[in-house]
């Protein structure tokens, strides 16, 4: 299995609601990440598990709560949000391959926050 | 200030034409990813270059390195409508603690016309 997958594909949710994303992936990567994408803008790294710790937190908003509960999943838990979260959301993970780091991209969540 | 610059940020070019995108960067660096998007779909690796000198291909593209420049190019020779994308370069510069941050260019739109 060479891919990250992610579900849902699409999430429409009010500002009220509370949902969660969700990114599996079984490469035995060590490493994974949440990302947002806005139109026509590069990824803006949010978060970056490292062997099921929080290693990296880019001073998100505690609307995100990210939960990595072991090695092959990754969630991302949406409560209350904002309208100028609507983006793509992305999950990528990476493994230490030769001294580097080379990250693999989900198929992305688009939320839209009405 | 830590940035990465690429231009153009838009091409737009004919089929069977040579061109080239530059990504220029602020600091020093010895990894240097280019990624591909294609419209609301995710990131796709292309290259990852890790030394001075470095030049990778695949098909009509091909990645370069000069990190004494700090400047990495991705030429693509006779060009074909499909590889129309936005193209990303990202570097993880040498200073930073973490290997997992990487600093992203804006983007370069690709559009090749039949």
């Amino acid at each position: 299995d060479t891919e990250v997958t992610q579900t849902p594909k699409h999430l429409v949710m009010g500002m009220t609601n509370k949902k969660s994303l969700k990114c599996e992936q079984h490469m035995g990567h060590r490493a994974m990440y949440w990302y947002k994408q806005k139109a026509k803008k590069p990824p803006e790294l949010m978060f970056v598990y490292s062997y099921e710790k929080l290693s990296i937190n880019e001073s998100v908003p505690s609307r995100f709560s990210p939960e990595c509960p072991n090695s092959s999943l990754l969630n991302l838990h949406l409560h209350a949000l904002q309208p100028e979260d609507s983006a793509l959301y992305l999950c990528a993970s990476s493994h230490r391959t030769g001294g580097y780091y080379e990250q693999y991209f989900g198929p992305g969540t688009r939320l839209t926050v009405t | 200030e830590l940035k990465v610059e690429q231009n153009p940020l838009f091409l737009s070019m004919q089929e069977e034409k040579n061109y080239t995108i530059y990504c220029n960067y602020s600091t020093t660096s010895d990894r240097l990813y280019w990624y591909r998007q294609d419209p609301g779909k995710s990131l796709e690796s292309l290259f990852v270059l890790l030394s001075n000198g470095a030049v990778k291909q695949e098909g009509r593209l091909m990645a370069s390195l000069d990190t004494k420049a700090r400047l990495s190019t991705l030429h693509i020779t006779a060009a074909v409508h499909d590889l129309s994308a936005t193209y990303f370069c990202a570097v993880r510069p040498n200073a930073m603690d973490s290997n997992y941050q990487l600093i992203w260019g804006a983007g370069t739109k690709l559009i090749i016309k039949p």
